[in-house]
């Protein structure tokens, strides 16, 4: 059965404060793992897609990377503006393209 | 990213009554359209996929005539809950989809209080 698990569950950083979340994912077939970035009372946007172990994707301060077995979101000298609820997800069996989620890591940056 | 527009974003009802959640994919043609629930400090779990012109897919323990799906075009779906009870209180989002594209886009979602 397929399965994401994010750790930790919660991440308070001072501004400035770098730092990695992970994303473990056990899946048949990995036909993308997907992060996304969440607000509260908003819906999921979309940050990046990783398909293959070795690949990396950055978008300003954020970093994804990607192993056979997880993935890291790497955040760099973050803002209170990255504060938000950071969402993993795996692409379903083939011929479905629906997503299974992680549980997110909600992340805190101080000022 | 693709335009998804959700509406309406927070919706309270009594409890028996029904209420329509409409999504709409305001850039491409949505093929396929996936309904999404999210309880509080719970991840998105897939509830139904539906396909335009057909019938949808309900996930199990997802009761199919409590959660009408209605998907006639290609840019616009509904979700009815019929009949709401407070334990149907919960985050409701929609994610249209294509076959060629590879990213997921979703809607605001819909924050439904069942009293």
């Amino acid at each position: 059965e397929d399965q994401v698990t994010q750790s930790p569950e919660a991440l308070r950083l001072q501004e400035g404060e770098s730092s990695s979340l992970n994303c473990s994912y056990t899946v048949s077939g990995l036909r993308g793992l997907f992060w996304y970035r969440q607000d509260p009372g908003k819906g999921p946007e979309f940050l990046f897609t990783l398909y293959s172990a070795g690949e990396e994707k950055e978008k300003e301060r954020l970093k994804a990377t990607l192993t056979k077995k997880e993935s890291f979101l790497h955040i760099t000298a973050p803002k209170p503006e990255d504060s938000a609820t950071y969402l993993c997800a795996v692409k379903g069996p083939t011929g479905a393209n629906n997503l299974f989620f992680g549980t997110g890591t909600r992340l805190t940056v101080i000022p | 990213g693709a335009v998804v527009s959700q509406h309406p974003s927070w919706v309270i009802c009594k409890s028996g009554t029904s209420v329509k959640i409409e999504c709409r994919s305001l850039d491409f043609q949505a093929t396929t359209m996936f309904w999404y629930r999210q309880f509080p400090k719970q991840s998105l779990m897939l509830m139904a996929t539906s396909n335009e012109g057909s019938k949808a897919t309900y996930e199990q323990g997802v009761e199919k005539d409590k959660f009408l799906i209605n998907h006639a075009s290609l840019t616009l779906s509904t979700l009815t809950v019929t009949s709401a009870h407070p334990e149907d209180s919960s985050f409701y989002i929609c994610s249209p989809s294509q076959a060629l594209r590879t990213e997921a886009f979703f809607g605001q979602g819909t924050r439904l209080t069942v009293v």
